[in-house]
């Protein structure tokens, strides 16, 4: 069965900094992996998606996410944390076919001035 | 606005009552999904449609859920004799699903569920 884990149920960055969120999958076989971002009041919005090739791969908003099989990870990068950034951050991971995704606990990220 | 569609936002209802969201995908995408999410979690799969089929349901949906999605547009979700462990959001997901599927998830914005 699927499932995904996020160790980090909150972090702070000040505005400008660097960010990493850390994500790990559990999957029998190539996984399709999604970051989703929910801001307060807001549905959850696409912020990218890998399902082969390049391991890393770019999103919206400046975000970028790396595939790395042998650790079962596929943590989001900021090179540059902007305020508005600040949301909750949904790892996932859907079967072959993509008709079932299963979410992590979600990352809550606060930016401090 | 042509993106997902969830009715009502907020529905307030006391234990025991019934209750029934509705969500309009957007509308060339065949697949509809049922999450629920509640607080300091992520989304939790509930039920998927694919057209009018419901193929699959979780165990999460006991037997007082029941949703549907009749013409393979529109789907319901009913709560029978709510219980105040179903205060949640209730969020309503759609995707294409034919050809070049990439499992792209279109939300939206949710209907909260408080029971008294």
């Amino acid at each position: 069965a699927q499932s995904v884990t996020q160790p980090d149920i909150h972090i702070t960055v000040s505005e400008g900094a660097s960010l990493e969120l850390r994500c790990n999958y559990s999957y029998g076989a190539t996984p399709y992996l999604f970051w989703y971002v929910q801001s307060p009041g807001q549905g959850l919005q696409l912020l990218l998606k890998y399902f082969s090739g390049d391991t890393l791969v770019q999103g919206i908003k400046g975000f970028e996410a790396e595939f790395k099989r042998s650790q079962s990870s596929f943590n989001l990068r900021k090179p540059s944390v902007h305020w508005s950034d600040a949301a909750e951050y949904f790892c996932a991971v859907a079967n072959t076919g993509g008709f079932k995704t299963i979410f992590g606990a979600g990352t809550r990220l606060f930016v401090k001035a | 606005d042509t993106g997902v569609s969830q009715n009502p936002r907020h529905k307030i209802t006391k234990r025991g009552q019934n209750v029934t969201f509705r969500c309009d995908p957007i509308s060339e995408h065949n697949r509809l999904y049922w999450y629920r999410q509640t607080l300091g979690q992520g989304p939790e799969f509930l039920t998927y449609f694919q057209n009018e089929a419901q193929l699959e349901k979780s165990r999460l949906l006991s037997d007082r859920f029941s949703a549907e999605r009749p013409k393979g547009s529109f789907s319901t979700l009913e709560i029978q004799r709510t219980e105040q462990g179903d205060s949640a959001m209730y969020l309503c997901a759609s995707s294409l699903g034919v050809g070049t599927n990439t499992g792209e998830l279109f939300f939206g914005e949710g209907s909260r569920l408080t029971v008294l």
